[in-house]
């Protein structure tokens, strides 16, 4: 099945910096990917998506970036700040069947 | 938003005992999924649902089963709990077309075999 991993496991930076997360998966037939945030304790809340007939798309600080050649997404955060501290889930659909399936997610610590 | 509520939140539960966790969404939404959040693993899937009445096996169904009795609510019951239970389980509904393909979350149930 789908496999999707991401990189780098966690990350920690200071506030207003800018910070990229990279997302690959494996299956061709995947053709919607959103991302999920998980703050401390909380439940996990989508905040950006793309699709395969996509290679760009920005909401305000977020920047998903896509590349159908290399099985391969990146999610840009520009002027961090503390309240971005969370877990981030990239996810691959195929669409077909529903199922859904998820990386392993990054840890970002955003310090003021 | 939509909304997806999870009971209990938190549970101990002893090895061998029955553990059922409920779910329940008010969106209409076809689709439901349980998930678990372990350390270092991410979300992987248990069991996931088209509707009432189906019920589907995901990644790592084994050790749990799955309910669907209506449209709004998705259980995942453990029959005979085991330390290595002991997770956070994560309910879901949407990912189709119904909901824009995104899923909504609840809460999250936190479960401790001992």
């Amino acid at each position: 099945g789908e496999q999707v991993e991401q990189l780098p496991s966690s990350l920690i930076v200071q506030e207003g910096a800018s910070v990229l997360i990279n997302c690959s998966y494996t299956d061709s037939a995947s053709v919607y990917f959103p991302w999920y945030k998980q703050e401390p304790g909380k439940r996990l809340q989508f905040i950006i998506d793309i699709r395969s007939n996509m290679e760009r798309k920005q909401n305000q600080r977020l920047t998903l970036l896509f590349d159908k050649k290399t099985k391969h997404l990146s999610l840009h955060i520009t002027a961090t700040q503390p309240g971005d501290s969370a877990i981030y889930f990239c996810s691959a659909s195929i669409m077909d069947n529903n199922r859904i399936f998820f990386g392993d997610g990054t840890q970002l610590v955003v310090k003021p | 938003e939509a909304a997806v509520t999870q009971s209990p939140r938190n549970k101990v539960a002893v090895t061998g005992g029955k553990v059922t966790l409920s779910c329940n969404q008010t969106n209409n939404h076809n689709n439901m999924y349980w998930y678990r959040q372990d350390t270092g693993h991410g979300l992987r899937l248990i069991h996931y649902s088209y509707g009432a009445g189906s019920t589907e096996k995901g990644d790592i169904p084994d050790g749990y089963k799955a309910s669907r009795p209506s449209q709004e609510n998705f259980s995942l019951i453990l029959e005979l709990a085991t330390p290595s239970q002991t997770s956070v389980y994560f309910c879901a509904s949407g990912g189709d077309r119904n909901s824009g393909n995104t899923l909504y979350f609840g809460e999250g149930s936190r479960l401790i075999v001992v």
